[in-house]
Order: C-alpha cells, then structure tokens, then sequence
C-alpha cells in the first residue's frame, strides 16, 4: 500500500469558485505527477514535479496551476472551476531510483 | 493518436474462470510495460513490470506476457475471484526523454460475477 494521500476524495462546487487539490506522500519521492481521467478514457499528464520548486506542464493541456514548496507536498490549484474541469484528478510520485509510480486514491471533482 | 491500444474493452466472467487481456502498443523507443489494476473509485496500483528482455512475469495469480517483437502483451488471469473486478491498464514507457514519458491505454474493464 502506498503512502500517498489526496483530498478531498470527492467534491462538488459551482462554476466560478477557486479549489485546491491536496496531495502529499509520505516516501519522499522527488518526482510527483497529476494526471486528468474520465471515465472509460486513459489518463492525461497534467503536470509533473522533479522536486521543489520544480514544476511542468504535461501533454494535456489544463488550466490549473501546481506548486512544489516542499517534497512531499504537490497541491493542484483551479482559479475558476467550469463544468469542463468535471473529471477524476490522480496524484502519484515515484522515486528517481524506480519506475513505478504509486498513485493516491483520486479526487472527483464535479462542476455545476 | 493513442500508441496503446487494449482489448477487449469490457469482460465479464463467472467467479473461478480464467481470462486474458491484450495490449498492443506502437510506443517507440520501448522502456518497459507495466499492467496495472485500479479498483472504481481508487488509484492505479502496479501488478507487473517487463522490460524488453523479459517475456512474462507473474504475481500470484496474475500473469504478464511480453513480445517485444510484435509490441503485444497478455495479462492472464487465472481462478478468478470477486475482488478481481477492476479496470485493467497497460502503461508503456519510452526511453526517449528524461521525462521517461508514459502511454497509457484505456483499461479492460473486468467483471467477475458469482
């Protein structure tokens, strides 16, 4: 199992309304990763991390922004929630030693 | 374009049964390819990892094929049970880039019934 946490596990907020999605895990692991999925669909890299204060976009392009203040901490900010921004949000990390990445438990966000 | 592509898209067997997913991927350079099982509502967890020197790799009753030559991978299944029930992920990683990129296929989604 894991040491790897994301809140809220599940969230619904209306249109306009800034969230934050936690993720932290307790391996220190440097690199940490989110990635965007839908149901039935594969999962989109939005954003990954080398360590802190490092951070890049992924191939799916997303309005949210990251940060890396400390290791094991990798939240994901929406300014402005809009119902396209409905999806599952997956958090994982892995170390620069292996190439597995461990994933959170996910956050559901749904945007009335 | 996605560069792996998984079949069949959905399965349903009856508790006790074998079953096989495939994975065909066109990811060129190849790193390794991993399968992965996410319960609904959880995150991906890790079941097997090969490299393009390895041809299978079991854990427990689950059990991966890789021919690097043809680029398809199996994950066989073997006495299925209830807590099998999950979405089933081949992920392919590249050498190419210091990101070590990830392709993810969209899952078989495996039902096992009593």
């Amino acid at each position: 199992e894991a040491d790897i946490y994301q809140t809220p596990r599940y969230l619904v907020i209306g249109t306009g309304k800034k969230i934050t999605l936690e993720c932290s895990q307790t391996m220190g692991h440097d690199k940490m990763y989110w990635y965007q999925q839908d149901p039935g669909m594969e999962l989109h890299l939005i954003h990954y991390s080398y360590g802190v204060n490092s951070t890049e976009k992924g191939d799916l392009s997303s309005e949210s922004t990251v940060s890396r203040i400390r290791t094991e901490h990798f939240p994901l900010t929406l300014e402005s929630a809009r119902p396209s921004h409905t999806s599952q949000y997956l958090c994982a990390s892995r170390s620069g030693r292996q190439e597995t990445q461990y994933f959170g438990p996910g956050t559901r966000l749904l945007v009335l | 374009k996605n560069q792996v592509e998984q079949s069949p898209q959905s399965l349903i067997i009856l508790e006790g049964k074998n079953c096989t997913l495939q994975c065909n991927y066109t990811v060129s350079p190849f790193s390794n390819l991993r399968w992965y099982k996410q319960d609904t509502g959880r995150g991906p967890v890790s079941l097997t990892i090969m490299t393009f020197s390895e041809n299978t790799k079991s854990n427990g009753r689950y059990t991966a094929t890789l021919d690097a030559d043809t680029k398809q991978s199996s994950l066989h299944i073997t006495a299925s049970q209830l807590s099998d029930s999950a979405s089933y992920i081949c992920v392919v990683s590249d050498r190419g880039s210091t990101l070590g990129r990830l392709y993810f296929g969209r899952g078989t989604q495996l039902t096992v019934w009593p």
